[in-house]
């Protein structure tokens, strides 16, 4: 079946400017991650649903960074006054649940530059 | 808070010698473990993951894993690795009741035909 989506690939912005970030899960499942992913490092966490509610944001650097997932599917990453040190590759990533034995499936990422 | 240290940033062998890669993590609790390995152009994927029980898992392509709970360590090893596993390697962590994964930085493993 179909894998974790994500949209656009590649994006390249001005500093300041506000940038959204698309994840479609996989079917089906509930849980929906967000990862960024620096040049060198591992991912890092950023946010976590459960359904609709945001289960764990405490990986958000700050109040410029906020994602959605209003009907419990599709999620958006929204960053506002982007800035040169937001660039990296965004990872989304979905599972059945959290908790338990379940694995997360990730996305191919987005990769933003801010130029 | 939970940390992942990996040891080796940058990997180099051989087809057909023996590769240990080292993880380490710093959590109290009860703790799920996984190596995740992302193929040069390709996504992130699973290739083990401990949750309970035996200590020794295995994965997808003849890799393994130890967990020592005493010394906070769940190394990854394949006894013989090929060409094709060259790619960049993950270790991750979560405690059991939540779906937050820290990662290490990762170790870049190149195996040369």
């Amino acid at each position: 079946g179909a894998g974790v989506s994500q949209t656009p690939s590649n994006k390249v912005t001005e500093k300041g400017k506000y940038v959204e970030l698309r994840c479609d899960p996989i079917s089906g499942h509930t849980a929906l991650y967000w990862y960024r992913q620096s040049l060198g490092q591992g991912p890092e966490f950023l946010i976590y649903f459960q359904g609709t509610g945001a289960a764990d944001d405490s990986g958000l650097p700050n109040d410029r960074f906020f994602a959605v997932r209003p009907e419990g599917s599709v999620s958006t990453l929204k960053i506002q006054r982007t800035e040169r040190g937001d660039s990296a590759v965004y990872l989304c990533a979905s599972s059945f649940s959290p908790t338990g034995t379940d694995e997360q499936y990730f996305g191919p990422g987005t990769r933003l530059t801010v130029t | 808070a939970q940390s992942v240290s990996q040891h080796n940033h940058h990997v180099i062998l051989s087809e057909a010698a023996s590769l240990e890669l080292g993880c380490n993590y710093s959590y109290g609790g009860t703790v799920n473990l996984f190596w995740y390995v992302q193929y040069p152009g390709q996504h992130l994927q699973l290739l083990l993951k401990y949750f309970s029980g035996d200590p020794l898992v295995k994965g997808i392509k003849g890799f393994e894993a130890e967990f020592i709970k005493s010394k906070f360590s769940f190394n990854l090893r394949k006894p013989s690795v090929q060409w094709s596993d060259t790619a960049e390697y993950f270790c991750a962590v979560k405690s059991s009741n939540t779906g937050k994964l820290i990662f290490g930085q990762g170790t870049t493993l190149q195996v040369k035909p």
